[in-house]
């Protein structure tokens, strides 16, 4: 059971946004950096998104992130046929002493 | 190029041991922090363990309950993970991660930021 809490699926069509929630509380993402991961199927894990909202190179600007208190929210637009994976979430919990994934939300392009 | 190979992954009886090793290569391997992470089949990514760079600081997950030890050879380019008293609940793909982390303005920073393609660790009687 994760500290975080996201949504376990989001859909929409081609072309459409989605957004990804990821809920914690004070001693976590209110309290410190959140990152995303996108998880495509048989392959390694890759950051999207890091220190809440700074695309790393090479992460194209259809994936955005943003951060408010205790909640932190992904979103992909321009959704494409190829975005469909499973993110996460992820932020070190300060009373845990140790990092903290959300148990993921799987998107799907309907 | 820049890659992270890990190893060492294979079945194990219930209570066995094993040792994951995880090479680096095309960065500076011994001022980055480290940290492996499992994906049980089925479900999603679990945080197992973290090194700061030059191995001062340690951090694991609580569920861990002091089973597994995390250390780096900076001479070697190479992390690894000791687990012991292996469980069914321990299979998993184990990948190992570089991490940018900083501590800034009170809040901590992890970003892990290239990842291997994992090894595989089978607990099975």
């Amino acid at each position: 059971q994760s500290v975080l809490t996201q949504p376990p699926s989001v859909s929409a069509a081609p072309g459409q946004k989605v957004t990804i929630s990821c809920s914690g509380s004070t001693s976590n993402i209110g309290k410190n950096y959140v990152s995303w991961y996108q998880l495509l199927p048989g392959t390694a894990p890759k950051l999207l998104i890091s220190d809440n909202d700074k695309r790393p190179s090479g992460i194209p600007d259809r994936f955005s992130a943003s951060k408010s208190g205790t909640s932190a929210a992904l979103g992909i637009t321009g959704l494409q046929t190829g975005d469909e994976a499973d993110y996460y979430c992820g932020t070190w919990d300060t009373s845990l002493n140790g990092f903290v994934f959300g148990p993921g939300t799987t998107v799907t392009v309907l | 190029e820049v890659q992270l190979l890990e190893s060492g992954g294979a079945l194990v009886q219930p209570g066995g041991s094993l040792r994951l090793s995880c090479t680096a290569s095309g960065f500076t391997f011994n001022i980055y922090a480290m940290a492996w992470v499992r994906q049980a089949p089925g479900k999603g990514l679990e945080w197992v363990s973290s090194i700061s760079g030059g191995g001062f600081n340690t951090f694991y997950a609580d569920s861990l309950k002091g089973r597994f030890t995390i250390s780096r050879d900076d001479s070697q380019s190479t992390l690894y993970l000791q687990m012991r008293s292996l469980g069914v609940e321990d299979t998993a793909l184990y990948y190992c991660a570089k991490a940018t982390a900083y501590y800034y303005d009170n809040s901590w920073a992890w970003n892990f930021d290239l990842w291997g393609r994992g090894t595989l660790v089978t607990v099975s009687s």
